[in-house]
């Protein structure tokens, strides 16, 4: 069974830049979850997904992060303009409809904003 | 608010040791508590999940265990080996929430 795909593995840009990353779940995986995870940190949850619809974006700073996932199933989440403290790895993770507890997480975004 | 803590940060032992990692957590009415391993440049990958009602859980030669009312959970791993060389991190999820909350982790290193 293949995994949660994400890509870039790692990027680098200078502030007030933007990015994008994009998460491919597993399929049949109709939940899908962002976090950011800045070193030396547990990663926080940034966005939750059911389907193509957003269930949780609370720690979501929406001033400059945004995410979607038109059909329900790749998901891209974009940082404009990046700042300095958004350097971290940025992990997206998918589940059962209704699986919180069994997320299968991807390798993650390393990005760091110089 | 929800803080989950993980003391101390990293570890290093050698081989062999048997080794009790701890979490604690400020909010005991959680609904679970999970154990993650990360491998530098990889994802995470869960271990144990303990239910609220559970008082352990046992997968080969980790064990862990919830104290609901003190705020605090054990991983035990016995006869430590250099592949469990890892950060560990604990999450909690509080009922009727669907958001873990993970604590910062513990960077275990094996030494052969």
């Amino acid at each position: 069974e293949a995994g949660v795909a994400q890509s870039p593995r790692y990027k680098i840009i200078e502030k007030r830049q933007s990015v994008a990353f994009w998460c491919n779940p597993i399929s049949g995986h109709a939940t899908l979850y962002w976090y950011q995870q800045i070193l030396g940190q547990g990663p926080k949850l940034l966005i939750q997904f059911q389907n193509n619809g957003v269930v949780d974006d609370s720690q979501l700073p929406k001033d400059r992060f945004s995410a979607e996932r038109l059909k329900g199933v790749d998901s891209t989440l974009k940082i404009q303009p990046a700042k300095l403290e958004d350097s971290a790895v940025y992990l997206c993770a998918s589940s059962l409809k209704g699986r919180v507890d069994e997320q299968f997480f991807g390798p993650g975004t390393r990005l760091t904003v110089l | 608010k929800q803080e989950v803590t993980q003391i101390p940060a990293a570890l290093s032992v050698p081989e062999g040791e048997n080794l009790v990692l701890n979490c604690s957590f400020t909010d005991s009415a959680i609904y679970n508590l999970q154990w993650f391993r990360q491998d530098p440049g990889k994802g995470l990958t869960s271990l144990l999940l303990i239910q609220s009602s559970q008082r352990e859980q046992t997968s080969g030669r980790l064990n862990a265990s919830l104290d609901k009312s003190s705020g605090r959970s054990t991983l035990y791993i016995a006869a430590s080996q250099p592949g469990d060389s890892a950060t560990y991190l604990c999450a909690v999820r509080r009922g009727g929430s669907e958001k873990l909350v993970f604590g910062k982790g513990m960077k275990l290193t094996v030494n052969p």
